[in-house]
Formats: C-alpha cells, sequence, structure tokens
C-alpha cells in the first residue's frame, strides 16, 4: 500500500523565483491538504483541495496557489519567493466525506536564498 | 476557535524511564485530538488519536494517550523509552473536516 509520496525532496531558489512542489495521495485518498514547517516551529495549514477545487485556505498570501489533478496529486506553487518561505513543505492526504485522520508525506525541504 | 498548546519545548529522559509530554487544547466544540512523531529529516507518522470512546487511546510503539475533557488535556505517555524514542512530537487538534491544528512540538531526549 503506498502512502504519500512528494517530490523533489529538497529545492534550493533564490528569492524572486517560483517553485512547483508535487504530491501524491495515498492509495485509495482522495483529499490532499498541505501544511508548512518553518524551522522549529509546528506545521502550518496552507489549504485543502478536494475534488480538484481549493476547498479550505489558511492565512497564507495568494503567492501560494494549488492545483489537484484528476488522479488525486496536487501541486504546490509559490511565486516571488521570500527568504521567509524557506521551510518544509508537508503534504497529507485523507479520504472523503469524513476526512478525519490525515497521512503525511515526508516533506520537502525548499531553501531560498 | 482551536488551539493547542505543549507546555514543554524540551524533555530530556534516560533509556528505560517513563515519560509523559502534556498538551492541553481549547476548543467551544467537540474536537479530534492527534499525536505525531518527527523524525530528524523526516516527515509526520501518525503515533495515536482519539476520535470518540473510550479515553484511553494505545497507539504505536507502546505509547498511549488519555482524552480528559474537564481538564482540555491529551498527554501522552510511554511507560519506557527507548533511544529510538528521541524525535519532536506534535499534538494537533481538528474539528470534523477541518485542518490540524498543531503545537508547537516538544522535543523528546533520551540519554543512555
Amino acid at each position: 500500500d503506498a502512502g504519500v509520496t512528494q517530490s523533489p525532496t529538497h529545492l534550493i531558489k533564490t528569492r524572486g523565483q517560483q517553485v512547483t512542489l508535487r504530491c501524491s495521495p495515498k492509495s485509495g485518498h482522495d483529499t490532499v491538504s498541505w501544511y508548512q514547517q518553518a524551522l522549529g516551529q509546528g506545521p502550518q495549514f496552507i489549504f485543502q483541495y478536494y475534488e480538484e477545487e481549493e476547498r479550505q485556505r489558511g492565512n497564507f498570501p495568494d503567492r501560494f496557489s494549488g492545483h489537484q489533478f484528476p488522479n488525486y496529486s496536487s501541486e504546490l506553487n509559490v511565486n516571488a519567493l521570500l527568504l521567509g518561505d524557506s521551510a518544509l513543505y508537508l503534504c497529507a492526504s485523507t479520504l472523503a466525506p469524513l476526512p478525519v485522520t490525515q497521512y503525511f508525506g515526508p516533506g520537502t525541504r525548499l531553501t531560498v536564498l | 476557535a482551536q488551539s493547542v498548546t505543549q507546555l514543554d519545548s524540551q524533555v530530556p529522559v534516560f533509556e528505560e524511564a517513563p515519560v509523559e509530554l502534556r498538551c492541553n487544547y481549547s476548543s467551544s466544540v467537540s474536537v479530534y485530538l492527534f499525536w505525531y512523531v518527527q523524525y530528524p529529516n523526516q516527515g509526520l507518522q501518525l503515533l495515536l488519536k482519539y476520535l470518540s470512546g473510550s479515553t484511553l487511546v494505545k497507539g504505536i510503539n507502546g505509547f498511549e494517550a488519555e482524552f480528559n475533557k474537564s481538564q482540555t488535556s491529551f498527554h501522552l505517555r510511554k511507560p519506557s523509552v527507548h533511544i529510538s524514542d528521541t524525535a519532536e512530537y506534535f499534538c494537533a487538534v481538528k474539528r470534523n473536516t477541518d485542518k490540524l491544528i498543531f503545537g508547537t512540538g516538544t522535543r523528546l531526549q533520551v540519554f543512555p
């Protein structure tokens, strides 16, 4: 049973650039959530996708956008990168209609120089 | 709105000693409660969860937690820790379909 997978593992970008992170949910899951975990902090919710639409959004600027594909995989896009965007980005998947328990991937470590 | 407080940022303990990691939450409605573990340079792994029913919940790796509604707590315990338990532990809360809200984490350091 394949778990949540994310790519790439690590990424280094410079300020002002754009980045795309990818996530494949656990087998059988249809809902994907993205979290940002800054160094020494707990994860913060960015947004959640279900049926290819953004269902919930946390307190993140519009520079953060996402997409969900028909096969339930998802992308997180961040434009105009800032130094403060350096973090571990975690993807979590779950199964509607009662998506209680979220299962996390290994994360993508983004470093902005 | 919900929030989670993990009272201890670091907990040092010797191997084979018992440990308790404290978690308190605030919410005006019923919530689900979770503990996740994060090993160095890895993602989050679900340790255990409280959805309903028995207030004592058993998880993986010998961990257990007790839901106390009157004290709004969900403390994590293990009777005898191993070196391999050294990791960051996160308590989290959520409503039905809502997002997970995490505490700031507790670093458990097990010494030989």
